[in-house]
């Protein structure tokens, strides 16, 4: 297995939902990411969880939460976004001494 | 601050030709370099990379070339081909596990 795989494909919620994105990745990798990526604009980093530890967190507006459960999963919690978080969030990983990053196809969110 | 910059946001080239996606840098610390190639609603798919310590890389049609001096690399394609079409990405990446990704070139191969 060679892919990262994210859930759900597409999210729309409303501005006073909660929903939680899903990473999944079986390849060993012990690194995996968060970025998100607004239309035009190259993905920008949120979050890096190295061995299950949160290592980086770009400064990211609390509403959002990430969480590693195990080395193969990581979820993003959301809650009380604005219409302005709407982006393609994606998730990759990687490996010790591999620079190669392996992401997933993104989820589409639209918060109305 | 864009420390990794693609100043042409778009470029086209006719099929069988080479296609030249540049990409300039700013910091020195960047130890390694790639390439991505991304469709819409998909997510980065990597193509090729480059270490700090050499100046060439080649894999199959995808050739990139590094000029540290220059703090300057490119991503040659030849020939290129129809399903080349996407939007290419270089990155860097620093000791620090993050990695840094330029604002695109969209790349367009016609017959």
């Amino acid at each position: 297995d060679t892919e990262v795989t994210q859930t759900p494909k597409h999210l729309v919620m409303g501005m006073t939902n909660k929903k939680s994105l899903k990473c999944e990745q079986h390849m060993g990798h012990r690194a995996m990411y968060w970025y998100k990526q607004k239309a035009k604009k190259p993905p920008e980093l949120m979050f890096v969880y190295s061995y299950e530890k949160l290592s980086i967190n770009e400064s990211v507006p609390s509403r959002f939460s990430p969480e590693c459960p195990n080395s193969s999963l990581l979820n993003l919690h959301l809650h009380a976004l604005q219409p302005e978080d709407s982006a393609l969030y994606l998730c990759a990983s990687s490996d010790t001494g591999n620079y190669g990053y392996t992401f997933g196809s993104g989820t589409r969110l639209t918060v109305v | 601050d864009q420390q990794v910059k693609q100043n042409s946001p778009s470029l086209s080239v006719q099929e069988g030709r080479i296609s030249i996606l540049n990409c300039d840098y700013t910091n020195s610390m960047f130890d390694y370099f790639l390439w991505y190639k991304k469709y819409p609603a998909e997510g980065p798919t990597f193509l090729i990379s480059i270490s700090s310590i050499k100046d060439k890389n080649e894999d199959g049609r995808f050739t990139v070339f590094l000029n540290k001096s220059a703090k300057h690399l490119s991503l040659h394609i030849v020939p290129s081909q129809p399903g080349d079409s996407a939007v290419y990405f270089c990155a860097a990446l620093s000791n620090t596990d993050k990695l840094i990704f330029g604002t695109g070139t969209r790349l367009q191969v016609f017959p």
